[in-house]
């Protein structure tokens, strides 16, 4: 079974600084994605980064980028420039992608990182 | 933009009632899922749904669940006698494929009493 473990509960951050936060996993699959999904406060989750593990390049998606370390099992994110409106909690999470089509999406998560952008 | 969309957002019940959670997914979407988030805990995979079968279960999601894709539009979630452990956030999500970007709902918030 898959486990994501996200070892920072709460996270600030001064408005235009960068900050990261950290994710690690563990799997014996080899072939697998990773996702950063944001949840600001009383609103929907929305994915702000996806990962495949075949890629060694690190994703990036503008202010947001992740450094991805298949051997280390880690993924961390990091939000550069940060704005009030980053804060929000942040899942890390994982899905096997399974090409003989046993696996439909599940997500496993993280316990999630509440992350504060003060002014 | 489409939304995934959930009613009610809130929902009150006795323990050993039945409740149907609702949710829109997607229009285009083909693969549908529900999550649920007891407080405090991580977010947990219940189920996945697609081509109006259940593809994928977790061991939390027991004969007490099941899901429903009644109308070609609607997506719900029964509970058939709620314990006070069912309370919880359950989301609802949709996807395109099984394997590209889940968009999640705002979640229904179960209380238990």
């Amino acid at each position: 079974a898959q486990t994501v473990t996200q070892s920072q509960p709460e996270m600030s951050v001064q408005e235009a600084e960068t900050v990261t936060l950290s994710c690690t996993y563990d799997t014996s699959e080899n072939n697998y994605y990773l996702f950063w999904y944001k949840q600001p406060p009383s609103r929907q989750m929305i994915l702000v980064i996806r990962q495949e593990a075949y890629k060694q390049q690190n994703a990036t998606e503008n202010r947001f980028s992740v450094n991805f370390q298949k051997a280390a099992k880690s993924f961390s994110l990091k939000i550069s420039d940060s704005q009030l409106g980053d804060t929000a909690m942040y899942f890390c999470a994982f899905m096997m992608a399974n090409a003989g089509g046993t696996s439909y999406g599940k997500l496993t998560f993280g316990q999630g990182t509440i992350l504060t952008v003060h002014p | 933009e489409p939304e995934v969309t959930q009613t009610p957002s809130h929902q009150v019940t006795q323990m050993g009632q039945e409740v149907i959670l609702r949710c829109v997914p997607i229009s285009n979407h083909l693969y549908f899922y529900w999550y649920r988030q007891i407080l405090g805990q991580k977010v947990e995979f219940l189920v996945s749904f697609y081509n109006n079968e259940i593809s994928e279960k977790s061991e939390i999601f027991d004969d007490q669940f099941s899901v429903e894709r009644p109308d070609g539009s609607n997506f719900t979630l029964k509970i058939r006698s709620t314990k006070l452990e069912d309370s919880a956030m359950y989301f609802c999500a949709s996807s395109v494929e099984k394997t590209s970007e889940q968009f999640f709902g705002p979640g229904t918030r179960l209380t238990v009493l």
